[in-house]
Parts: structure tokens; sequence; C-alpha cells
């Protein structure tokens, strides 16, 4: 079965400073990879994903990140953080279970963002 | 574009009380899915649908059961509401037959059992 490993509970940055958010994941085959955004009081929204061809994918909000087959990994990244940025973020890796689609989360990585 | 709603925002329920998370999507989407996110512990998939008709356990059913009458809507029910019940509950929807496609969530429900 699938699973996503978030190794950060909480990450801690100053406003302006680049931010990497870590994601491992293990899975069989060629995997799905999402990275979804949660607002203090909202549900989640998706800032990007990746499904095949170039590594390095281009999200909302000025956000990218970069699949690492070698590694299992896709990390999370923005070059300069603002103080909205704050929220948790949460890695999901899709693929079929049993003839279902069933996305599988990591628990999350909650930013923090000093002024 | 109301995307996926859920009624309602807020509720307190004593314990034995029951009642219905409701959610509705108008994307059209065929696979609907629950939620608990508890703190700390990401998202736990409570139930899920792949169609109007067939519902299927996630991983934490126990204390819950749904319906999927209509490819709308995917009410959530609690019998017996425990302690252990109060979290925030998020309703989510997707175009299921493709493991590359996103899930679109509410904004979510949070309930206190007391």
């Amino acid at each position: 079965a699938q699973s996503v490993t978030q190794p950060d509970i909480h990450i801690t940055v100053s406003e302006g400073a680049s931010l990497e958010l870590r994601c491992n994941y293990s899975y069989g085959a060629t995997p799905y990879l999402f990275w979804y955004v949660q607002s203090p009081g909202q549900g989640l929204q998706l800032l990007l994903k990746y499904f095949s061809g170039d590594t390095l994918v281009q999200g909302i909000k000025g956000f990218e990140a970069e699949f690492k087959r070698s590694q299992s990994s896709f990390n999370l990244r923005k070059p300069s953080v603002h103080w909205s940025d704050a929220a948790e973020y949460f890695c999901a890796v899709g693929a079929m279970t049993g003839g279902s689609y069933i996305p599988t989360f990591g628990r999350g990585t909650s930013l923090i963002v000093h002024p | 574009n109301a995307g996926v709603t859920q009624t309602p925002k807020f509720r307190i329920l004593k314990i034995g009380q029951s009642m219905t998370l409701q959610c509705t999507q108008d994307m059209n989407h065929n696979y609907m899915y629950w939620y608990r996110q508890d703190p700390g512990m990401g998202l736990k998939l409570i139930y899920y649908s792949v169609g109007a008709g067939i519902t299927d356990k996630g991983e934490v059913p126990n204390g819950y059961n749904v319906s999927r009458s209509t490819t709308e809507d995917f009410p959530l029910r609690l019998e017996l509401a425990a302690p252990s019940q109060t979290s925030v509950y998020f309703c989510a929807s997707s175009y299921g037959e493709y493991s590359n496609q996103p899930q679109h969530f509410g904004d979510g429900t949070r309930l206190s059992i007391l």
C-alpha cells in the first residue's frame, strides 16, 4: 500500500526567506503526487500536481515542487515566503487501490512565518 | 462556482445524539469522500463513494454511516455521538476514474460532542 511521510510537523521561516517542505512517498509504480494548502478554518486547496514528464512542476501562489524518483521525494519550494503563506501543507499520493482511486495524505506540515 | 458545499459549519451535540452532515457538489464528480481531521493527525478517510448507490469503508468507519442516492449528495450520519467523534469533518469530490485528478474540498464541519 502507498504511504506519505512529511517529516516536519512545524516549519518556521522569516518573511522573505526561502522555503522547502519535505515529502517522501512509498508506492510501487509511478505515483501521481499532489500538494495541498489549508488556511485556518478552510478546506484544502490544490497547490500543484505531478503526473509525468517534467519533474519540476509549477503551482499557484509562486510554489513549485520537484519530483525525484531516486529519492521517492516530492518537496515543495518557494523562493520568498509571504506572511499569507502561513498555513498547513499536505502532500498526497494518488493511486488505484482495489479498483478505486483512494488518495493517501501525509500528516501535514504547519508553516509559521515570522515578520 | 459553488464546488463542494458542507452544512452545517459548526455543531455541538450531546453524547448519544444523532445527526447528519450534509455534502453537495455541483461538478458532476463521480467520486466523493468523507474525512475527519484531528490535530496533528492529518486526514483520515471515513467512507467513500465511487458513484450513486455505491459506498465503501475507509480507514475509520466505525460510528458512521453514509448513503449516495444521487451523484450530487453524500451525507454522513452519526448515529450515537461519542466524545471521540469530536473533530473537523471534510467532504471532497473528484473525477475518480483518473487517479491523476485532484480532490476538491468543502470548508468543513466543526463538530463537538459534549
